[in-house]
C-alpha cells in the first residue's frame, strides 16, 4: 500500500512569490490535514480537509489556504511569501476522524 | 490556548537502557492522544492512538500508558537499542476533527 506522497520535496522561493503545495493521500483516506514545522515553533496545524470540505484551520494568516480534490488529494497555497514562512510542510492523511494520521515525508520550503 | 508539554527534553540513554518520556495534556475536552516516532529524515511514524483512561498499549518494547483524569501519558522503552534514536511526539486531539496538538518532543539518542 503505498503511503502519503508530497511534491516537491524542496522549494527555493524568493519574498513577495507565491507557492503550491501537493499531497496524495493513502487510497481510501478522506481526510488530509496539513501541519507547519520551524525549529522555533515545533509541529502546527494549519488545516484539515474532509471530503473537499475545510472542517478546521489553525491560527495562521489567510495568506495560507488549501483546498481538495473528488480523489482527496489536497494542495496548499501560501501567496505573498514571508522569510518566516521558511519551513517544513507535512500532511497527513486519515480514514476519518477516530484513526491515526499517516504523514508524508514533507516539503521543505525556503524563502530567501 | 491548548497547551502539551514533553519532557524530558532530550535524554541520551546506553544501549540497554529502559527510558520512559512524559506527556502532559489539557485533561479537559480530551478525545484522543497520540504518539509517534520521528527519525530524521523520514516521515513522522504513527505508534498509538489512545483514547481510554487507564489505556495501556504495546508495540514490541514500546508500551505507553494514558491518565485522562490527570492529563499526562507516559512512554516506555524497554532494553533501547541505537534504531530508537529518535524524537518522540506526542499529540493531544480535542474534538471529532483531525486536528492534533503537537508537544515539542522528546530526542533520544541511545549509545551503543
Amino acid at each position: 500500500k503505498a503511503g502519503v506522497t508530497q511534491t516537491p520535496r524542496y522549494l527555493i522561493k524568493t519574498r513577495g512569490q507565491q507557492v503550491t503545495l501537493s499531497c496524495s493521500p493513502i487510497s481510501g483516506h478522506r481526510s488530509v490535514s496539513w501541519y507547519q514545522q520551524t525549529p522555533g515553533q515545533g509541529l502546527q496545524f494549519l488545516f484539515e480537509y474532509f471530503s473537499e470540505t475545510q472542517r478546521n484551520k489553525g491560527n495562521f494568516p489567510g495568506r495560507f489556504s488549501g483546498r481538495q480534490f473528488s480523489n482527496s488529494r489536497s494542495e496548499m497555497n501560501v501567496s505573498t511569501l514571508e522569510l518566516g514562512d521558511s519551513a517544513l510542510y507535512l500532511c497527513a492523511s486519515a480514514k476519518d476522524s477516530f484513526n491515526e494520521q499517516f504523514f508524508g515525508p514533507g516539503t521543505r520550503l525556503t524563502v530567501l | 490556548i491548548l497547551n502539551v508539554e514533553q519532557s524530558p527534553q532530550s535524554l541520551h540513554v546506553q544501549e540497554g537502557d529502559s527510558t520512559n518520556f512524559t506527556c502532559s495534556f489539557p485533561s479537559s475536552n480530551f478525545y484522543a492522544l497520540h504518539w509517534y516516532r520521528w527519525e530524521t529524515a523520514k516521515s513522522p511514524e504513527a505508534l498509538f492512538v489512545m483514547t481510554l483512561n487507564g489505556d495501556e498499549k504495546k508495540k514490541g518494547r514500546i508500551s505507553a500508558t494514558l491518565n485522562t483524569k490527570e492529563g499526562y501519558s507516559y512512554l516506555y522503552i524497554k532494553g533501547s537499542q541505537p534504531e530508537d534514536s529518535a524524537t518522540y511526539l506526542c499529540a493531544f486531539k480535542t474534538g471529532g476533527y483531525n486536528k492534533l496538538i503537537f508537544g515539542a518532543g522528546t530526542r533520544l539518542a541511545v549509545h551503543p
